[in-house]
């Protein structure tokens, strides 16, 4: 089993709608939890970090459910420049914080 | 402040040259990291250091890759005697706190 699995897509979305990417992590002893954003194989960028009590930023929300082991992504509203590559990240703090990435779910915002 | 630098963006050897990959991290960022991301896969770790120190080197492999940080000077990942199997994208990564990472723009390498 992957350390962190997620459905690769590719959602194709029309503009403004709202679309929502899960993910489930194996290790329970996973302490951080990261979505990330990569386009057209450049480097990651943070899009958000996720907090058990479910953090929102913008057009972006993300929960947590520690009890099931998944991570979830809501956008709404979605924009063109929405479409990329969503990276669901999990860590273990403690000997360096090593990041676990998923291999992405790939969204695409059409007209 | 300038981001996370690496270079070469591109390097093509041919089978059995080395390889040298640099990375100099973002300003007052003491923790490097090290991943790459091989077609249609996702990042995966390959080593953590600190100044002049190999903190996590799990996820390398044992023989032909190595990795330093030293005191003065860039980060570097080196590759010996490279094989086909080794064409990726490395990306190098930087931190504050071990907490947030921010990544380079990646060497793509192609070996021929």
């Amino acid at each position: 089993r992957k350390e962190v699995e997620q459905d690769p897509g590719p959602f194709n979305v029309p503009e403004g709608a709202t679309v929502a990417f899960n993910c489930t992590y194996s290790n329970s002893a996973s302490q951080s939890f990261f979505w990330y954003r990569q386009d057209c194989r450049k480097e990651p960028k943070l899009l958000m970090s996720v907090y058990s009590s479910g953090n929102e930023d913008g057009r972006f929300t993300a929960q947590l459910n520690r009890a099931s082991q998944y991570i979830s992504l809501l956008i709404r509203d979605s924009k063109l420049s929405d479409s990329a590559t969503y990276l669901c990240v999990v860590s273990i703090t403690g000997g360096g914080n090593k990041l676990t990435f998923g291999t992405g779910t790939q969204l695409k915002v059409e007209l | 402040n300038a981001g996370v630098m690496q270079n070469p963006r591109h390097l093509v050897r041919r089978r059995g040259q080395e390889a040298r990959l640099r990375c100099s991290p973002m300003k007052g960022h003491s923790h490097v990291y090290w991943y790459r991301q091989l077609p249609e896969e996702g990042l995966k770790f390959m080593v953590y250091l600190q100044k002049e120190n190999i903190i996590d080197e799990s996820g390398m492999p044992k023989e032909r890759f190595s990795a330093e940080f030293p005191k003065e000077g860039p980060s570097i990942l080196r590759i010996q005697q490279v094989v086909r199997g080794d064409s990726a994208a490395y990306f190098c990564a930087s931190s504050p706190d071990r907490e947030k990472l921010f990544f380079g723009s990646g060497t793509q390498l192609s070996v021929l």
